[in-house]
């Protein structure tokens, strides 16, 4: 079974400061999709980036960052110099590969941040 | 706007009552899933749509909830007979045909169901 763990349940910054959300995952699949998406109060997910199981390269883009390391299971997601706008509850989620149509997101508990002025 | 679109926002109900609700997917997106989630809880996937066909349903599912997506178009989602439990925000998301697999999903703003 798939699973993804988001041990921060909480995190709490001033603005301006790097903050790094942590993701680790469970899948029997060799290859899989990883996903990072951020919900605000409003309540909409909003999709930020995609990562299948045979890439590894870091990623990105603007203030954020993505750190995928397959030796350790985990796909952290930085800030840096955060702002404000950033408070949300950050998401990571997990999908296989079933026949190419790999629908069900197995979503963490997520962590919400709030980035203080 | 042409995101996924979901009405209503809130819905309060009574245990017992039936709701219905709607989900408008982004245009040109044939697949179109349904998701639960509960307060502190990543969202649970419910069920997923490829044009008109209902692929897949969770055994979260109960025979209490039917989905359908009449033409393919647009999907409803019933409860029967709620009960407490069913309280949650009910999320729908829609993505593209595409040769290219893992289409990120396109959430909806989501109808926050109450039951009282």
């Amino acid at each position: 079974a798939q699973k993804v763990t988001q041990a921060q349940t909480e995190i709490s910054v001033v603005e301006k400061e790097d903050v790094t959300l942590d993701c680790v995952y469970e899948t029997r699949d060799t290859t899989y999709y990883l996903f990072w998406y951020k919900q605000p109060p409003s309540g909409e997910l909003v999709f930020l980036i995609r990562r299948n199981s045979f890439d590894e390269q870091n990623e990105i883009s603007g203030r954020y960052s993505w750190n995928f390391q397959k030796s350790t299971s985990s796909f952290n997601f930085t800030i840096t110099a955060s702002q404000v706008v950033d408070s949300a509850v950050y998401f990571c989620a997990l999908s296989d590969d079933s026949g190419g149509s790999n629908y069900k997101l197995t979503f963490g508990k997520g962590t919400l941040l709030t980035v203080n002025p | 706007d042409t995101g996924v679109s979901q009405n209503p926002r809130h819905k309060i109900t009574k245990r017992g009552q039936n709701v219905t609700f709607r989900c408008d997917p982004i245009s040109e997106h044939n697949r179109l899933y349904w998701y639960r989630q509960t307060l502190g809880q990543g969202p649970e996937f419910l069920t997923y749509f490829q044009n008109e066909a209902q692929l897949e349903k969770s055994r979260l599912l109960s025979d209490r909830f039917s989905a359908e997506r009449p033409k393919g178009s647009f999907s409803t989602l019933e409860i029967q007979r709620t009960e407490q439990g069913d309280s949650a925000m009910y999320l729908c998301a829609s993505s593209p045909r595409t040769i290219i697999s893992a289409s990120p999903l396109h959430f909806g703003n989501g109808t926050r169901l109450t039951v009282t």
